[in-house]
């Protein structure tokens, strides 16, 4: 099994629809992120939080949100999906060191196409 | 202004043939600096990392890269490439941000594509 799980892997759905992607690691981080990624703009920091009680904003978080349940969890939402959230989205996680050094490990990836 | 620069959006490449995948960056203080991999349908893996020490680092499946600090580049090596290479690769950059902690920002990525 993978050690950091996304799911869905894909998922389309319709401008205005709520969608929650989910991210569950196996690692023991306490440091997890959700990125998107776009063709030709590699991958930009949606949110990240560095344990249950904390979350951050990265560059793009406008018309996101996000929810830590556990160390283990890490969901990201789209209140209300537009056609241009249409990307890849990838949660990471870093332990302490990672996260000065810039060592993450990646989910698969979960394909969002906003109709 | 942009931290990491990766000039070339595809690199076609024969099987066996050398590789030169660019990366160039732009910061004024230290910096640690990685190349991360993105086979097809997959998540990114690390391949390779500059943290401090010799310049010239090696990572897995036979990658290498040379940090130059006079030119701020950072580019990625491999003498020989197999058809198994294809995939994207990301240069990224950790830098020491106000208020403490470290960002990593991502290059725009290079597609290499290794053909018979």
């Amino acid at each position: 099994d993978a050690d950091v799980t996304q799911t869905p892997r894909n998922r389309i759905t319709k401008t205005g629809k709520r969608i929650m992607l989910e991210c569950s690691q196996t690692k023991g981080h306490d440091r997890m992120y959700w990125y998107r990624q776009d063709p030709g703009l590699g991958l930009r920091l949606i949110y990240y939080s560095f344990d249950v009680k904390d979350i951050n904003k990265g560059e793009i978080s406008d018309g996101y949100s996000v929810s830590r349940q556990a160390q283990a969890k890490f969901s990201l939402s789209l209140e209300s999906a537009i056609p241009n959230q249409t990307a890849l989205y990838f949660c990471a996680t870093s332990d302490l060191g990672g996260q000065i050094t810039g060592e993450l490990f990646f989910g698969e990836g979960s394909r969002l196409t906003v109709l | 202004a942009q931290s990491v620069t990766q000039l070339d959006s595809q690199v076609p490449v024969f099987e066996e043939a050398p590789v030169e995948l660019r990366c160039n960056y732009s910061s004024s203080v230290s910096v640690y600096l990685f190349w991360y991999v993105q086979y097809p349908n997959q998540g990114l893996q690390l391949l390779l990392k500059y943290l401090s020490g010799s310049t010239l680092v090696k990572g897995i499946n036979g990658f290498e890269a040379e940090f130059n600090k006079s030119q701020t580049s950072f580019h990625l090596r491999k003498p020989s490439v197999h058809i198994s290479d294809t995939a994207e690769y990301f240069c990224a950059v950790s830098k020491r941000v106000t208020g403490g902690g470290n960002k990593l920002t991502f290059g725009t990525g290079t597609q290499l594509k290794v053909e018979l």
